[in-house]
C-alpha cells in the first residue's frame, strides 16, 4: 500500500504561498499523485493530479521530484477562502482498493 | 448535471435501528465509492462498486454494514442495526476512473 504522510496543520496569512508536502515512500511506477481540498460540511474536491516533474492549473501546481517519493502541493497567495483540509492521496491504475484519505492537512489562512 | 445527490442530508436515529442512505451518482461515471469521515479517524473508504458490481468492501466496518447498487443510478448502505459508534458523515462518490465528485454527505447520528 502506498501510504501517505503529511503535516496534519499549518498555518499561513492571506497573500502568502503556501506549500504542503506529502510523503509517499512506496509509491509504484504506475500511481499517481491526487490532491482534494475539503471545506467544512462538504465533500472534498478535486484539485490537482500529477504522475511526475511539475503541473499547474489555475487553483495550483503540484511538485513531483524524480524518485516520486514525495509531492508538494503549492498554493500561490493565498486568501481567508483557501482554509480547508486538504488531502494527498496515492491512485494506482490498477483500481482504488489502497485508496485513502486519511485526516489529512488543516491549512488554517489568518488576515 | 446536479452532481452527486445524497439522501437525507442529515438523519438522526436510536441505537438498534436500520439506517438506510442513499446516493444517485453522477450519470455516466462507472465506479462508485461510499466513504464515512469522522474526526478520529478522518476520511475512510468503506466499499466502491464499478459497473453496479462491488469491487471491494474490506473498508466495511462489520457485518452490520451493507451496500447495494441495483443499477447505475442507485446505491444504498445500510446499517443494521445501528450503534452509536456508526455516528459520522457519510459520503458517496462518483468517477469515471480519475476524479472522484464527491456528493454533500449524510451527517448520521446514532443516539
Amino acid at each position: 500500500l502506498a501510504k501517505t504522510t503529511q503535516p496534519i496543520s499549518m498555518d499561513s496569512y492571506e497573500g502568502q504561498e503556501v506549500n504542503i508536502t506529502c510523503s509517499h515512500n512506496n509509491i509504484a511506477t504506475n500511481d499517481y499523485i491526487t490532491w482534494y481540498q475539503q471545506f467544512p460540511s462538504q465533500g472534498p474536491r478535486f484539485i490537482i493530479q500529477g504522475y511526475k516533474t511539475k503541473v499547474t492549473n489555475e487553483v495550483a501546481s503540484l511538485f513531483i521530484p524524480a524518485d516520486r517519493k514525495s509531492s508538494t502541493l503549492s498554493l500561490p497567495r493565498v486568501s481567508l477562502s483557501d482554509t480547508a483540509v486538504y488531502y494527498c492521496l496515492v491512485v494506482g491504475l490498477s483500481g482504488y482498493s489502497t485508496l485513502t484519505f486519511g485526516k489529512g492537512t488543516m491549512l488554517l489562512v489568518s488576515p | 448535471d446536479a452532481g452527486v445527490i445524497q439522501s437525507p442530508r442529515h438523519e438522526v436515529t436510536e441505537m438498534g435501528q436500520e439506517v438506510t442512505l442513499r446516493c444517485k451518482p453522477i450519470s455516466g461515471h462507472d465506479y462508485l465509492f461510499w466513504y464515512r469521515q469522522t474526526m478520529m479517524r478522518g476520511l475512510e473508504l468503506l466499499i466502491y462498486f464499478n459497473n453496479n458490481v462491488p469491487i471491494d468492501d474490506s473498508g466495511m466496518p462489520e457485518d452490520r454494514f451493507s451496500a447495494k447498487m441495483p443499477n447505475a443510478s442507485f446505491s444504498t448502505l445500510k446499517i443494521q442495526p445501528s450503534e452509536p459508534r456508526d455516528s459520522a458523515v457519510y459520503f458517496c462518490a462518483s468517477s469515471a476512473r480519475g476524479e472522484q465528485f464527491f456528493g454533500p454527505g449524510t451527517r448520521l447520528t446514532v443516539l
